[in-house]
């Protein structure tokens, strides 16, 4: 156990819909960095959040929008959902600062229909 | 921009057999380099990293990997494997300064015949 924990664990939606991903953090840490894993592919960043501001963006759309709370808990949020959203997505904590390792989540397993 | 290129996409070995799984990097600066697990039905988890230091690390299971600066290497390895290290495998790449926004390859999945 890494003590990031998400919810959902599973979760289908229509095409269009919107959707709520939540983490909350490993205890101490202060930076949660979302990703988003295909079926058969690595996981590929979506954004990080450090201290409640956006600190990075990797080449997701805008509709990929995330928040981070004050006790650093994070939510990342989908808008009109696309079949190929369908993916694995994965939180991440970690202490923040130079050469800190991060902590994953099990993940929410998103199915598109 | 960073990518890492993971050359095996599924490898089958038997028990006892050694291992060794290619990564490559291609980054623009000093970076961290990782090797994470995916288990079936479990999260990702730390293998190894190399933060900086002796090239070659130790990590858990009896896992290590070497970095090789001049090839933009980070070869993972293990002298005999077991039933249990059946898995995904995953290698990535962060910044070294700042924070860690992994890169990650595609994986491979290792099976392991008993």
């Amino acid at each position: 156990e890494t003590g990031v924990t998400q919810s959902p664990t599973h979760l289908i939606k229509t095409r269009g819909q919107q959707v709520t991903l939540r983490c909350s953090s490993q205890s101490g840490h202060n930076t949660v960095s979302w990703y988003q894993q295909a079926l058969g592919q690595g996981p590929q960043f979506i954004f990080q959040y450090y201290r409640e501001e956006e600190n990075g963006r990797g080449n997701f759309p805008p509709r990929f929008s995330g928040l981070q709370f004050p006790n650093y808990s994070s939510e990342l949020n989908v808008n009109a959902l696309e079949l190929d959203d369908s993916a694995l997505y994965l939180c991440a904590s970690s202490p923040g600062g130079m050469n800190t390792e991060a902590f994953f989540g099990q993940g929410t397993r998103l199915t598109v229909v | 921009a960073q990518s890492v290129s993971q050359h095996n996409h599924h490898v089958i070995l038997s028990e006892a057999a050694s291992l060794e799984l290619g990564c490559n990097y291609s980054y623009g600066g000093t970076v961290n380099l990782f090797w994470y697990v995916q288990y079936p039905g479990q999260h990702l988890q730390l293998l190894l990293k190399y933060f900086s230091g002796d090239p070659l690390v130790k990590g858990i299971k009896g896992f290590e990997a070497e970095f090789i600066k001049s090839k933009f290497s980070f070869n993972l390895r293990k002298p005999s494997v077991q039933w249990s290290d059946t898995a995904e495998y995953f290698c990535a790449v962060g910044p070294a300064f700042g924070n860690e926004k992994l890169t990650f390859g595609t994986g491979t999945r290792l099976t392991i015949i008993p």
